[in-house]
């Protein structure tokens, strides 16, 4: 089957811009995550979506990062505006339904984002 | 809250030798505990998984890990280490009674095999 897809692979920006990241899970996955992973840091939950649904934003900077997965599918990250410590690899990851709590996640190849 | 530690940024093992690395977590409940393995700009991949049942847990790519509840620990070994292992080791822990059972990571472990 195929894996998590992201796109892009790799972003460079300048602070205060605005930069989305996609995801596409695979498929028949009804969860989904963001994470951020900091060089030489582990990844670090952002989101997570049950279909469409927010089941967990409590580590999401509200401020300046918003997330959407319409029609309990693709999901898009955005970041506006950046700064300079959100250089980081957005990570996106998806586990199947009804398998509560004891299931993996698999996670996309990332987006390598560098704010200058 | 629930956090992992991994206590050695890095560990090095000659081919052929023996390997472990380190983990402990700290959770309210009990715990479901993750291994996964980060090869350059790549993804995380799933190593393997302690739910419940037998302490010792086996997964890919001849991975095993030792669930130990007393020292909180969840220690990643394998008999023979190879040079393809070398990546960049996670421990998670999911505290299973929290809303939405969050994964927290460890910090990472960087595994170097020598020829």
């Amino acid at each position: 089957e195929a894996g998590v897809a992201q796109s892009p692979r790799y972003k460079i920006i300048e602070k205060r811009q605005s930069v989305a990241f996609w995801c596409n899970p695979i498929s028949g996955h009804a969860t989904l995550y963001w994470y951020q992973q900091i060089l030489g840091q582990g990844p670090k939950l952002l989101i997570q979506f049950q279909n469409n649904g927010v089941v967990d934003d409590s580590q999401l900077p509200k401020d300046r990062f918003s997330a959407e997965r319409l029609k309990g599918v693709d999901s898009t990250l955005k970041i506006q505006p950046a700064k300079l410590e959100d250089s980081a690899v957005y990570l996106c990851a998806s586990s199947p339904p009804g398998r509560g709590a004891s299931y993996e996640q698999y996670f996309g190849p990332g987006t390598r984002l560098t704010v200058t | 809250a629930q956090s992992v530690a991994q206590p050695e940024d890095q560990v090095n093992v000659a081919e052929g030798n023996p390997l472990t690395v380190k983990c402990t977590y700290s959770v309210s409940g009990n715990p479901y505990l993750f291994w996964y393995v980060q090869y350059p700009n790549r993804g995380l991949q799933f190593l393997l998984k302690y739910i419940t049942g037998d302490n010792l847990v086996k997964g890919s790519y001849g991975f095993e890990a030792e669930f130990n509840k007393s020292q909180t620990s969840f220690h990643l070994k394998k008999p023979s280490a190879l040079v393809s292992d070398s990546a960049l080791y996670f421990c998670a822990v999911r505290d299973i009674i929290r809303a939405g059972n969050m994964l927290t990571f460890g910090g990472g472990t960087r595994l170097m095999v020598k020829p």
